[in-house]
């Protein structure tokens, strides 16, 4: 069973990087089936995804535009967990934080199972 | 981007009924359409994927259906737990986007 865990500090101050860990168990942040997915939500945007990292032969990321040039996703294979780090950040980018595995079969794709959720708020 | 919208917002039910959550994609996604349940506090929890296939786990009362741009969540007897909100999600490209949810309220 795949569980994914957390953590970070959940308290930034505005022009400043918020930085984010989830940690695998039960699976491989290296896997061929996977990607590592970083989703927040607020009730202004919704569930918004920013992004992921994933293995296939090399790694791979893919960000969204909305954060593209201060979104940084990392895997860590020595701790198996992977990373966001989000660039200066503004009270906008006060959310819940997810991470989630992203898996896929028979050409299909789904988040699960997903972080227990990290509530990042951003001081002016 | 495909924008996904779901309709009601919110939706008031009594335990047994039945119950139809819609979802509209504004553009063809074929069946790549996933299903999220989620309450207070708590992470969203995979429903069904695939437009109608159940994730494992998930009780029986629980389907979907639709392809194209028009899907449908079902429950087909509402159980107390099943308060909360449900989302969809097309995972047909990137950027992987997310409906907003309707909320499923006590009568």
């Amino acid at each position: 069973q795949v569980q994914l865990q957390q953590s970070g500090p959940e308290l930034v101050k505005s022009a400043q990087t918020l930085s984010l860990t989830c940690a695998i168990s039960g699976d491989s942040v290296s896997s061929n089936s996977a990607a590592w997915t970083w989703i927040r939500q607020s009730p202004s945007r919704g569930l918004e995804w920013l992004g992921r990292t994933y293995y296939r032969s090399k790694w791979y990321n893919d960000y969204a535009v909305s954060v593209k040039g201060r979104i940084t996703i990392n895997p860590d294979t020595s701790k198996n967990q992977f990373s966001l780090q989000l660039n200066s950040v503004t009270p906008e980018d006060t959310a819940v934080y997810y991470c989630a595995r992203q898996g896929y079969s028979y050409g299909h794709n789904w988040f699960d199972p997903w972080g227990q959720g990290t509530l990042v708020t951003v001081s002016s | 981007d495909i924008q996904m919208t779901q309709s009601p917002s919110s939706l008031s039910a009594s335990v047994g009924d039945r119950v139809t959550f819609t979802c509209r994609a504004s553009q063809s996604i074929s069946n790549y359409l996933n299903w999220y349940q989620q309450k207070p506090g708590k992470a969203p929890n995979l429903l069904i994927y695939a437009a109608s296939s159940l994730q494992s786990g998930v009780p029986s009362r629980f389907s979907g259906s639709g392809s194209g741009t028009d899907f449908t969540l079902t429950i087909s007897s509402l159980q107390p737990e099943d308060f909360a909100t449900y989302y969809c999600q097309q995972s047909y490209s990137t950027p992987i986007t997310f409906g907003q949810g309707t909320r499923l309220e006590i009568k």
